[in-house]
């Protein structure tokens, strides 16, 4: 099957940095990409990862580990305007199928 | 530039009543699309994906069918809404298979 696994709920403080983990079925894995979705709106882009390893973006930081079929995404220097969702998703056959987890939601405290 | 757009941003149907959510892409040339369907507080479901004019993948065998008649636009139709067909209904595209999907505004369909 094609299923993911993530936190349902981080809570941190401003300033701190969290670490949103992610799990995901390994038939026909193509690469991991992470979303950050505001309430309301669209999800948008953050990183991706084909490769295993650490992908550096700003504040934001994803890995990847395919021999345990795991990656994470990194938040440092956590600011208010960074609550919102978070997905991690799984390119498949290809990568042309994306498939989304259930999505994490970051509350960050003052 | 690029940019997505898909219409209309919000809609009220009743029950059994069809739908037709449209979506256009500009400024790239044969992109893969997709149609996301999001319940409020869920992840985002896939229900299909296109690579080319024609090519229609589906992975959700129910009410739903898609169509792509041009490179840049894909539509969304049901002939007979279901009350669990309400939510959030995504568009996207991407110019290849490195991950990253740009999203329409998303238009939020209430079925009553």
């Amino acid at each position: 099957g094609q299923s993911l696994e993530q936190p349902s709920e981080v809570t941190a403080v401003e300033g701190a940095i969290v670490q949103i983990n992610c799990t995901y079925q390994t038939s026909g894995f193509y690469g991991l990409s992470w979303y950050q979705q505001h309430d309301g709106g669209a999800p948008t882009f953050l990183s991706y990862n084909g490769l295993d390893g650490l992908e550096e973006t700003g504040r934001f930081s994803s890995f990847l580990s395919r021999s345990d079929s795991y990656g994470y995404l990194l938040l440092q220097e956590l600011q208010m305007k960074d609550s919102a969702s978070y997905f991690c998703a799984v390119g498949y056959t290809g990568g042309f199928k994306t498939i989304f987890g259930a999505g994490t939601r970051l509350f960050v405290k003052a | 530039s690029q940019t997505i757009h898909q219409w209309p941003a919000t809609l009220v149907q009743p029950v059994g009543s069809p739908l037709s959510l449209e979506c256009t892409v500009e400024g790239t040339s044969n992109p893969n699309l997709y149609w996301y369907r999001q319940a409020a507080g869920r992840g985002l479901q896939l229900l299909f994906y296109s690579v080319g004019i024609g090519q229609i993948s589906s992975e959700v065998p129910q009410n739903l069918s898609a169509s792509r008649p041009q490179d840049r636009q894909f539509i969304l139709s049901s002939k007979k809404l279901l009350l669990s067909d309400s939510g959030f209904y995504l568009c996207a595209w991407s110019r290849t298979s490195t991950g990253e999907l740009f999203f329409g505004e998303g238009s939020r369909l209430t079925v009553l």
